[in-house]
Protein backbone atom coordinates (compact mmCIF):
# COMPACT_ATOMS: atom_id res chain seq x y z
CA UNK A 1 0.00 0.00 0.00
CA UNK A 2 0.72 3.61 -0.24
CA UNK A 3 3.52 4.72 2.25
CA UNK A 4 3.99 8.36 3.88
CA UNK A 5 7.45 8.82 5.90
CA UNK A 6 6.89 11.66 8.05
CA UNK A 7 9.57 13.48 9.76
CA UNK A 8 11.36 13.86 12.21
CA UNK A 9 9.56 11.85 14.73
CA UNK A 10 10.03 14.15 17.72
CA UNK A 11 11.35 17.43 18.61
CA UNK A 12 12.08 19.30 21.09
CA UNK A 13 12.21 23.56 20.73
CA UNK A 14 12.59 26.37 22.65
CA UNK A 15 9.23 28.76 22.77
CA UNK A 16 9.69 31.05 20.38
CA UNK A 17 11.84 29.32 17.67
CA UNK A 18 9.82 28.12 14.58
CA UNK A 19 9.93 24.28 13.63
CA UNK A 20 9.40 22.76 10.37
CA UNK A 21 8.60 19.25 9.85
CA UNK A 22 7.43 17.48 5.96
CA UNK A 23 6.21 14.43 4.30
CA UNK A 24 7.21 12.01 1.36
CA UNK A 25 5.44 9.29 -0.42
CA UNK A 26 6.25 7.02 -2.95
CA UNK A 27 3.47 7.94 -4.39
CA UNK A 28 1.19 11.01 -6.27
CA UNK A 29 -1.38 11.92 -3.84
CA UNK A 30 -4.06 14.43 -4.74
CA UNK A 31 -4.68 16.36 -1.13
CA UNK A 32 -2.42 17.06 1.72
CA UNK A 33 -3.85 17.26 4.98
CA UNK A 34 -2.19 18.39 8.09
CA UNK A 35 -3.97 17.39 11.77
CA UNK A 36 -2.54 18.52 15.19
CA UNK A 37 -3.62 16.21 18.21
CA UNK A 38 -3.63 16.97 21.74
CA UNK A 39 -3.19 14.81 24.32
CA UNK A 40 -6.18 12.66 24.90
CA UNK A 41 -8.19 14.29 21.89
CA UNK A 42 -9.01 13.36 18.54
CA UNK A 43 -6.82 15.46 15.73
CA UNK A 44 -7.75 18.28 14.32
CA UNK A 45 -7.64 19.77 10.62
CA UNK A 46 -5.18 22.61 10.32
CA UNK A 47 -4.80 23.04 6.79
CA UNK A 48 -6.01 21.09 3.60
CA UNK A 49 -3.87 21.18 0.45
CA UNK A 50 -5.37 20.79 -2.99
CA UNK A 51 -3.24 21.81 -5.71
CA UNK A 52 0.54 21.14 -6.48
CA UNK A 53 2.77 24.10 -5.35
CA UNK A 54 0.03 25.40 -3.33
CA UNK A 55 1.07 27.41 -0.10
CA UNK A 56 -1.20 27.94 2.38
CA UNK A 57 -1.59 29.60 5.84
CA UNK A 58 -3.41 29.77 8.89
CA UNK A 59 -1.98 31.88 11.59
CA UNK A 60 1.30 30.99 12.56
CA UNK A 61 1.34 28.05 10.64
CA UNK A 62 2.48 27.73 6.93
CA UNK A 63 1.85 24.55 4.90
CA UNK A 64 3.07 23.33 1.20
CA UNK A 65 2.23 21.03 -1.42
CA UNK A 66 5.34 19.93 -3.02
CA UNK A 67 5.70 20.14 -6.78
CA UNK A 68 6.15 16.52 -7.63
CA UNK A 69 2.76 15.82 -5.15
CA UNK A 70 4.81 13.18 -3.43
CA UNK A 71 5.75 15.44 -0.74
CA UNK A 72 4.05 18.34 1.74
CA UNK A 73 5.97 20.42 4.77
CA UNK A 74 4.48 22.72 7.56
CA UNK A 75 6.10 25.19 9.05
CA UNK A 76 5.51 26.66 12.27
CA UNK A 77 6.60 30.05 13.44
CA UNK A 78 7.42 31.99 17.05
CA UNK A 79 6.11 28.37 18.91
CA UNK A 80 4.30 28.47 21.98
CA UNK A 81 3.72 26.25 24.66
CA UNK A 82 0.09 25.38 22.95
CA UNK A 83 2.01 24.25 20.11
CA UNK A 84 2.70 20.90 22.07
CA UNK A 85 1.03 17.70 20.61
CA UNK A 86 1.02 15.58 17.79
CA UNK A 87 1.23 16.38 13.78
CA UNK A 88 -0.16 14.36 11.12
CA UNK A 89 0.13 14.65 7.40
CA UNK A 90 -1.97 12.88 5.25
CA UNK A 91 -2.08 12.45 1.77
CA UNK A 92 -5.29 11.80 -0.27
CA UNK A 93 -5.33 9.97 -3.41
CA UNK A 94 -8.36 10.49 -6.23
CA UNK A 95 -10.59 13.31 -6.21
CA UNK A 96 -13.41 10.86 -7.04
CA UNK A 97 -14.79 7.08 -6.78
CA UNK A 98 -13.92 5.14 -4.38
CA UNK A 99 -10.46 5.48 -3.65
CA UNK A 100 -11.42 9.71 -2.73
CA UNK A 101 -12.14 8.22 0.84
CA UNK A 102 -8.89 6.74 1.23
CA UNK A 103 -6.71 8.72 3.34
CA UNK A 104 -3.11 7.46 4.19
CA UNK A 105 -1.55 8.53 7.53
CA UNK A 106 2.20 9.63 8.23
CA UNK A 107 3.45 8.30 11.76
CA UNK A 108 3.20 11.76 13.46
CA UNK A 109 6.05 14.13 14.74
CA UNK A 110 5.11 15.10 18.52
CA UNK A 111 6.63 18.13 19.23
CA UNK A 112 7.48 19.50 23.05
CA UNK A 113 8.24 22.92 23.50
CA UNK A 114 10.03 23.85 26.30
CA UNK A 115 9.23 27.74 27.91
CA UNK B 1 -23.94 21.72 15.06
CA UNK B 2 -22.63 19.15 12.40
CA UNK B 3 -19.84 16.66 13.57
CA UNK B 4 -18.56 13.29 15.01
CA UNK B 5 -19.26 12.19 18.52
CA UNK B 6 -18.15 9.17 20.29
CA UNK B 7 -18.82 7.62 23.70
CA UNK B 8 -18.01 7.07 25.79
CA UNK B 9 -15.09 8.64 26.53
CA UNK B 10 -13.10 6.54 28.90
CA UNK B 11 -14.19 2.25 29.19
CA UNK B 12 -13.30 -0.73 30.97
CA UNK B 13 -13.40 -3.98 30.08
CA UNK B 14 -12.71 -7.19 32.15
CA UNK B 15 -10.72 -10.03 31.04
CA UNK B 16 -12.74 -11.79 28.32
CA UNK B 17 -15.51 -9.62 28.32
CA UNK B 18 -16.70 -7.84 24.80
CA UNK B 19 -16.82 -4.26 24.98
CA UNK B 20 -18.84 -1.44 21.89
CA UNK B 21 -17.66 2.15 21.08
CA UNK B 22 -20.10 4.12 20.00
CA UNK B 23 -19.51 6.33 16.58
CA UNK B 24 -22.25 8.70 15.12
CA UNK B 25 -22.07 11.49 12.81
CA UNK B 26 -24.24 13.92 11.74
CA UNK B 27 -22.21 15.59 8.68
CA UNK B 28 -23.80 12.80 6.18
CA UNK B 29 -20.78 11.62 5.29
CA UNK B 30 -20.96 8.14 2.80
CA UNK B 31 -16.89 6.74 5.09
CA UNK B 32 -16.40 6.08 8.23
CA UNK B 33 -13.19 4.79 9.83
CA UNK B 34 -11.57 3.32 13.05
CA UNK B 35 -8.21 3.84 13.68
CA UNK B 36 -6.51 2.62 17.15
CA UNK B 37 -3.46 5.01 18.41
CA UNK B 38 -1.00 3.54 21.24
CA UNK B 39 0.64 5.78 23.40
CA UNK B 40 2.85 7.97 21.12
CA UNK B 41 1.84 6.19 18.04
CA UNK B 42 0.67 7.02 14.87
CA UNK B 43 -3.23 5.59 14.16
CA UNK B 44 -3.47 2.20 12.74
CA UNK B 45 -6.44 1.52 10.77
CA UNK B 46 -8.75 -1.11 11.88
CA UNK B 47 -11.84 -1.18 10.07
CA UNK B 48 -13.55 1.09 7.46
CA UNK B 49 -16.94 1.16 5.69
CA UNK B 50 -17.77 3.12 2.53
CA UNK B 51 -21.45 2.84 2.36
CA UNK B 52 -24.14 1.21 4.44
CA UNK B 53 -24.37 -2.48 5.13
CA UNK B 54 -20.65 -2.65 4.06
CA UNK B 55 -17.03 -2.56 5.30
CA UNK B 56 -14.09 -3.63 4.53
CA UNK B 57 -10.75 -4.65 7.41
CA UNK B 58 -8.47 -2.28 7.60
CA UNK B 59 -4.56 -3.78 8.62
CA UNK B 60 -5.12 -4.90 12.42
CA UNK B 61 -8.66 -5.74 12.32
CA UNK B 62 -7.99 -8.97 14.04
CA UNK B 63 -10.53 -9.53 17.38
CA UNK B 64 -12.38 -6.87 16.09
CA UNK B 65 -15.91 -6.27 14.42
CA UNK B 66 -18.09 -3.60 13.23
CA UNK B 67 -21.43 -3.08 11.39
CA UNK B 68 -22.50 -0.45 9.67
CA UNK B 69 -26.37 -0.42 9.91
CA UNK B 70 -27.46 3.25 8.85
CA UNK B 71 -25.32 5.73 7.44
CA UNK B 72 -24.59 7.85 10.62
CA UNK B 73 -23.50 4.91 12.85
CA UNK B 74 -20.37 2.78 12.87
CA UNK B 75 -19.89 1.05 16.11
CA UNK B 76 -16.60 -1.04 16.93
CA UNK B 77 -16.68 -4.21 19.39
CA UNK B 78 -13.77 -5.18 20.61
CA UNK B 79 -14.00 -8.86 21.18
CA UNK B 80 -12.24 -11.01 23.86
CA UNK B 81 -10.55 -12.16 20.81
CA UNK B 82 -8.23 -8.72 20.71
CA UNK B 83 -5.60 -9.30 23.28
CA UNK B 84 -4.47 -6.38 23.84
CA UNK B 85 -7.08 -4.07 23.80
CA UNK B 86 -5.64 -1.19 25.77
CA UNK B 87 -5.31 1.56 23.72
CA UNK B 88 -6.96 4.90 22.04
CA UNK B 89 -9.61 4.12 19.76
CA UNK B 90 -10.40 6.81 16.88
CA UNK B 91 -13.40 7.28 14.91
CA UNK B 92 -13.39 9.73 11.85
CA UNK B 93 -15.70 10.53 8.49
CA UNK B 94 -15.38 11.53 5.07
CA UNK B 95 -17.19 12.12 2.09
CA UNK B 96 -15.43 12.92 -1.28
CA UNK B 97 -15.12 16.49 -1.35
CA UNK B 98 -14.54 17.03 2.02
CA UNK B 99 -11.37 16.25 4.61
CA UNK B 100 -11.58 13.84 7.57
CA UNK B 101 -13.69 14.86 10.67
CA UNK B 102 -12.53 12.74 13.22
CA UNK B 103 -14.13 12.53 16.97
CA UNK B 104 -13.05 12.82 20.34
CA UNK B 105 -11.75 9.36 20.85
CA UNK B 106 -12.28 6.41 23.45
CA UNK B 107 -9.69 5.22 25.99
CA UNK B 108 -9.96 1.76 26.52
CA UNK B 109 -8.14 0.33 29.59
CA UNK B 110 -8.73 -3.89 30.48
CA UNK B 111 -8.49 -4.27 33.86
Amino acid sequence: GQQLNQSPQSMFIQEGEDVSMNCTSSSIFNTWLWYKQDPGEGPVLLIALYKAGELTSNGRLTAQFGITRKDSFLNISASIPSDVGIYFCAGRGSYSGAGSYQLTFGKGTKLSVIP
Amino acid sequence: DGGITQSPKYLFRKEGQNVTLSCEQNLNHDAMYWYRQDPGQGLRLIYYSQIVNDFQKGDIAEGYSVSREKKESFPLTVTSAQKNPTAFYLCASITTDTEAFFGQGTRLTVV
